[in-house]
């Protein structure tokens, strides 16, 4: 089975920091990724699939990057409203998996 | 409006069982694929089953492989979980999913239905 690994497991940036979340695959999936954001007791939203492609009615300052392993997401400008964990989550294939998450908090 | 609404959730003994199910609204549930993702207490998530769009397909964590069951009713626009021998690590809040075109993404996620495995 294809691991997905985050990194960091957790940050701290301030109001306005360029914040980069990492996931790597243990294998090669493509561009089959998507990202996900998890706010404080509220239910997952999607924010990223294909790896860079937004959802609609996501905020411009996310963004993703990455194929084959090593996909990023990237907040431009890191906002209040953005504290919440993010998860990546592979389906280039029917064993669908995610990430372990990374909590972001403002510093 | 899509809704997807869970409900079956409780408490069972370990190596009881619970029927969740998922009623969906607000699009043509025949033509997605679905899925059951789980969140332990302060945990990741966790996926845990899907099936494509007619139901003929499905697809099991190997964590549940075995123990779960996954079924849908196109004619009810449901979607079902059966969880036989749950274990303590099977406790969690168990969301319904919609998949995206049946690409493998999630567009939409119900509001969860938690399940409490304790003796």
């Amino acid at each position: 089975d294809i691991q997905m690994t985050q990194s960091p497991s957790s940050l701290s940036a301030s109001v306005g920091d360029r914040v980069t979340i990492t996931c790597r695959a243990s294998q090669d999936i493509s561009n089959y990724l998507a990202w996900y954001q998890q706010k404080p007791g509220k239910v997952p939203d999607l924010l990223i699939f294909a790896a860079s492609t937004l959802q609609l009615g996501v905020p411009s300052r996310f963004s993703g990057s990455g194929s084959g392993t090593d996909f990023t997401l990237t907040i431009s400008s890191l906002q209040p409203e953005d504290v919440a964990t993010y998860y990546c989550q592979k389906y280039n294939s029917v064993l669908l998996s995610f990430g372990g998450g990374t909590k972001v908090e403002i510093k | 409006e899509v809704q997807l609404v869970e409900s079956g959730g409780g408490l069972a003994r370990p190596g009881g069982s619970l029927r969740l199910s998922c009623s969906a609204s607000g699009f043509t549930f025949r033509n997605y694929a679905m899925h059951w993702v789980r969140q332990a207490p302060g945990k990741g998530l966790e996926y845990v089953s899907g099936t494509n769009s007619e139901g003929g397909g499905t697809y099991f964590a190997d964590s549940v492989k075995g123990r779960f069951t996954i079924s849908r009713d196109n004619s009810k626009n449901t979607l079902y979980l059966q969880m036989s021998s749950l274990r303590a690590e099977d406790m969690a809040m168990y969301y319904c999913v919609r998949d995206t075109y049946s690409y493998g993404y999630f567009d939409y996620w119900g509001q969860g239905t938690l399940v409490t495995v304790s003796s």
